[in-house]
């Protein structure tokens, strides 16, 4: 079984620049998590789908942060305009929803650097 | 506001012996508890969860304890090998089926 794939693994950009980042989750997964990891510390949830709608976006900085789940599959996070305090790994997870089913399948990340 | 704390950022324990993680959580409301590794250049990968309806769950050479009156919960590795140096991050699940993390314990075994 694929596990979640992420793109890319690495992106430096300078302060102001947009970036993007896709993920594609476990198949038939329908919930589907973003969440930032600062250098020494724990990953935190930025945006939580259930298919392709939004369960929980509450710690997502919606002034320059955006996600979207098309088609209850894919997803991508967008960051406008970067932050020097934004440079960390950004994590997508996946995860069925059925009792029984508690843990959360995670993708090797993308680390962004923002100089 | 940290519903979940690891407080130890580290430990070191000597090959063969047992690896003791703690972790404490504020929220009652929480109703799984779970364990994940993260080695370098990796995304974390689940260990081991415990319901916070159970005391104990065990798998193997880990083994999950939870004391809900105290809110906190420890991960047991008994005998510690090399290969399980990584860093280990207690997490909880809402009601919305959300992980709450802690900042994680780098586990070093020394052989």
């Amino acid at each position: 079984e694929a596990g979640v794939a992420q793109s890319p693994r690495y992106k430096i950009i300078e302060k102001r620049q947009s970036v993007a980042f896709w993920c594609n989750p476990i198949s038939g997964h329908a919930t589907l998590y973003w969440y930032q990891q600062i250098l020494g510390q724990g990953p935190k949830l930025l945006i939580q789908f259930q298919n392709n709608g939004v369960v929980d976006d509450s710690q997502l900085p919606k002034d320059r942060f955006s996600a979207e789940r098309l088609k209850g599959v894919d997803s991508t996070l967008k960051i406008q305009p970067a932050k020097l305090e934004d440079s960390a790994v950004y994590l997508c997870a996946s995860s069925l929803d059925r009792a029984g089913n508690t843990e959360a399948f995670f993708g090797q990340g993308t680390r962004l650097t923002v100089v | 506001d940290q519903q979940v704390k690891q407080n130890s950022p580290s430990l070191s324990v000597q090959e063969g012996r047992i690896s003791i993680l703690n972790c404490d959580y504020t929220n009652s409301m929480f109703d799984y508890f779970l364990w994940y590794k993260k080695y370098p250049a990796e995304g974390p990968t689940f260990l081991i969860s415990i319901s916070s309806i159970k005391d104990k769950n065990e798998d193997g050479r880990f083994t999950v304890f939870l004391n809900k009156s105290a809110k906190h919960l420890s991960l047991h590795i008994v005998p510690s090998q090399p290969g399980d140096s990584a860093v280990y991050f207690c997490a909880a699940r809402g009601s919305a089926r959300q992980l709450t993390f802690g900042s994680g314990t780098q586990l070093t075994v020394l052989p």
